[in-house]
């Protein structure tokens, strides 16, 4: 049974680039989290979609955009990459809407450096 | 505001000295709390979750409580395998985000 597959591993870009990151959820999932984790913090969420909609959004700025496909998969967009970017991006799945079972399961992350 | 905080920040153990992290939080209806590991540059790994105060759970070494104000994860015995960031998060209400904690950097020494 296949956990959160991310990718890419590793990227670098530069400032003002755009990125995409993207994410698989563990089998049986339908509910992916995205979140920004930067060196010796906590992660930081950015946002959570279900049924292909984004359901709940954190406190980070319009570059940050995602969307989830029919099979549950998703992508994190990043516009006008900004140096203080870099970090750790996580992609987190559960079984939405069902009480008790929406534990979330992390994926190994993407690292973004952005020079 | 939903906040996590824990404490120490660091921690320092000789294998086989038992101690406990704290993982102190404000939010508004606790939904669950939930403890992860985390290895250096790799995803949080799942440990525990906490539904209401006065609940525990096992795991080999690791022991999590639950109060209303605070919860603790015990480690029994360490080794030095268990050495990683201990991360502690909140879920307040059905259905809304997981608010992390700074996590405690936990290092046991052979």
């Amino acid at each position: 049974d296949a956990g959160v597959t991310q990718s890419p591993t590793h990227l670098i870009k530069t400032r003002g680039q755009q990125v995409t990151l993207r994410c698989s959820p563990k089998s049986g999932h339908d509910t992916v989290s995205w979140y920004q984790q930067a060196l010796g913090q906590g992660p930081q969420f950015i946002f959570q979609y279900y049924e292909e909609e984004e359901r709940q959004r954190g406190n980070f700025p319009d570059r940050f955009s995602g969307h989830q496909f029919p099979n549950y998969s998703s992508e994190l967009n990043v516009n006008a990459l900004l140096l203080g970017d870099s970090a750790l991006y996580l992609c987190a799945s559960s079984l939405g809407l069902v009480p008790l079972l929406d534990t979330q399961y992390f994926g190994p992350g993407t690292r973004l450096t952005v020079l | 505001e939903d906040q996590v905080t824990q404490s120490p920040e660091a921690l320092r153990l000789q294998e086989g000295e038992s101690s406990s992290l704290n993982c102190s939080y404000t939010v508004s209806g606790l939904r669950g709390l939930f403890w992860y590991r985390q290895d250096p540059g790799k995803g949080p790994e799942f440990l525990f979750t906490l539904y209401s105060a006065g609940e525990e759970k096992e795991k080999e070494r690791l022991k999590a409580t639950l109060t209303k104000k605070e919860s603790f994860l015990h480690i029994t015995a360490p080794k030095p395998e268990d050495s990683a960031t201990y991360l502690c998060a909140v879920q307040a209400n059905y259905g809304q985000n997981f608010v992390f904690g700074p996590g405690t950097r936990l290092s046991v020494l052979p």
